[in-house]
């Protein structure tokens, strides 16, 4: 059974950083690229950042303006989203996704909720 | 960044009525990378459609999409009490992916 578990969340004040993980398991993560996708509290998905199955090719939009950094260890399949000066307009529920063969966001995990207030 | 624009954005249909969404997309969708997600309250999203008109794995077959270009369908043939969520459009046809607002799918 596929599954993908976030941790990481928190409470965390304006400026400040957050790593979150995301743990997979039924399938092995070297084959896959993943990504983070973000939805604020009643609001809509947005696609956050997604890197690619070794790690060589990474994106994300632009609106994050370079404060948000993903990166893997496919040893250990973990997936990591490192998350600095972070903004109250940040306060989301973090998903990790896979992208499947031939698909896109095949599986999700249930998400990590961040919330940056001071 | 490409953006996705949804439509309607909210929608109230009897069951068994026919439903149709619209995602129209500001510029080309490469290869028609165009793929559509369900989202009930409390769950992450679900995959309906991929390629602008593959069905998903396990995805009931009232559910068809079509497109191509910019103008993509999300189609459902006939309303079930299920299907009330919030849909949501997607390209994954350039390196930074995109996802439209969403629609809001009610039930008369």
């Amino acid at each position: 059974e596929v599954r993908l578990v976030e941790s990481g969340g928190g409470l965390v004040k304006p400026g400040g950083s957050l790593r979150l993980s995301c743990v997979v398991s039924g399938f092995t993560l070297g084959d896959h690229t993943m990504h983070w996708v973000r939805q604020a509290p009643g609001k809509g998905l947005e696609w956050v950042s997604s890197i690619s199955s070794r790690g060589n090719y990474i994106y994300a939009t632009a609106s994050l303006k370079g404060r948000f950094t993903v990166s893997r260890d496919n040893a250990n399949n973990s997936l990591y989203l490192d998350m600095h000066s972070l903004r109250d307009d940040d306060t989301a529920r973090y998903f990790c996704a896979r992208h499947g063969w031939g698909t896109t966001l095949d599986f999700w995990g249930q998400g990590a909720l961040v919330t940056v207030s001071s | 960044e490409t953006i996705l624009t949804q439509s309607p954005g909210t929608l109230s249909v009897s069951p068994g009525e026919r439903v149709t969404l619209s995602c129209r997309a500001s510029e080309r969708i490469s290869n028609d990378f165009v793929a559509w997600f369900q989202q009930k309250p409390g769950h992450p999203p679900r995959l309906l459609i991929y390629g602008a008109s593959s069905r998903a794995t396990g995805i009931p077959d009232r559910f068809s999409a079509s497109g191509s270009v910019t103008d993509f369908t999300l189609t459902i043939s006939a309303m079930q009490p299920e299907d009330v969520a919030v849909y949501y459009c997607h390209q994954y046809g350039s390196a930074v992916n995109t996802f439209g607002q969403g629609t809001r799918l009610e039930i008369k």
